[in-house]
């Protein structure tokens, strides 16, 4: 099945300083990748879309040099937690979908395994 | 319209029980429903998923239910296991669709 690799799984950093976090499929390319953030005990919130070879589309209240995305290949997209604060301490999750010949059919979400961060 | 609401937040089922989640959508759009299971510091699972031209989908012991009238979609986990003990999602999409729509999420404890 389609596997999604994110690292690291956690991390814990100081105050002012940056952290990425990268998000590769494994067994499939993904043209478009997502990055989510989820506080304890809450959905997941989407803070962005990485678009291979293009700039990432950012939701509304996300700040986009705080949170810098790459998405340089088919199956790596990275993203760089920018002078964190402590406030930047979440769970970040990555999700990717598998691109098909046919554009028409939805495809399962598939996601990875979470990088906890932790600022100082 | 964008929005998934879904039920109850928490559920307590004994072992060998049926659990029951809900959700509902407003945006006639979407037609892609999955289900996604997350244990804790996990990230989220793909568990079941259905479109609209079917009402109900089994796998195991995990079956969706979907009223297309009624915009509502249920997740039925059959002969509950401690092993189930996790945090449910059920989402949406659209056809060509990108981005799924997430529920607020359901925190199901079975206990033995």
């Amino acid at each position: 099945g389609a596997v999604v690799s994110q690292h690291p799984s956690w991390v814990i950093c100081k105050s002012g300083t940056s952290v990425k976090i990268e998000c590769r499929s494994l067994d499939f390319q993904a043209t478009t990748m997502f990055w989510y953030r989820q506080f304890p005990k809450q959905s997941l919130m989407l803070m962005a879309t990485s678009n291979e070879g293009s700039k990432a589309t950012y939701e509304q209240g996300v700040e986009k040099d705080k949170f810098l995305i790459n998405h340089a290949s088919l199956t790596l997209s990275t993203l760089t937690v920018t002078s964190a604060h402590p406030e930047d301490s979440s769970f970040y999750i990555c999700s990717a979908r598998a691109d098909s010949g046919q554009v028409a059919y939805n495809s399962p979400l598939h996601f990875g395994n979470g990088t906890r961060l932790t600022v100082t | 319209q964008q929005q998934v609401k879904q039920s109850p937040q928490s559920l307590i089922v004994q072992k060998g029980g049926i659990s029951i989640i809900n959700c509902a959508y407003e945006n006639t759009a979407f037609d892609y429903f999955p289900w996604y299971q997350q244990f804790p510091g996990k990230g989220p699972a793909l568990l079941i998923a259905i479109r609209p031209d079917v009402s109900e989908k089994k796998e195991g012991r995990f079956t969706i239910s979907f009223n297309k009238s009624a915009k509502q979609f249920s997740l039925h986990i059959m002969d509950s296991q401690p092993g189930d003990s996790a945090t449910y999602f059920c989402a949406a999409s659209k056809v060509y669709g990108q981005n799924f729509v997430f529920g607020p999420g359901t925190r199901l404890s079975v206990l033995p």
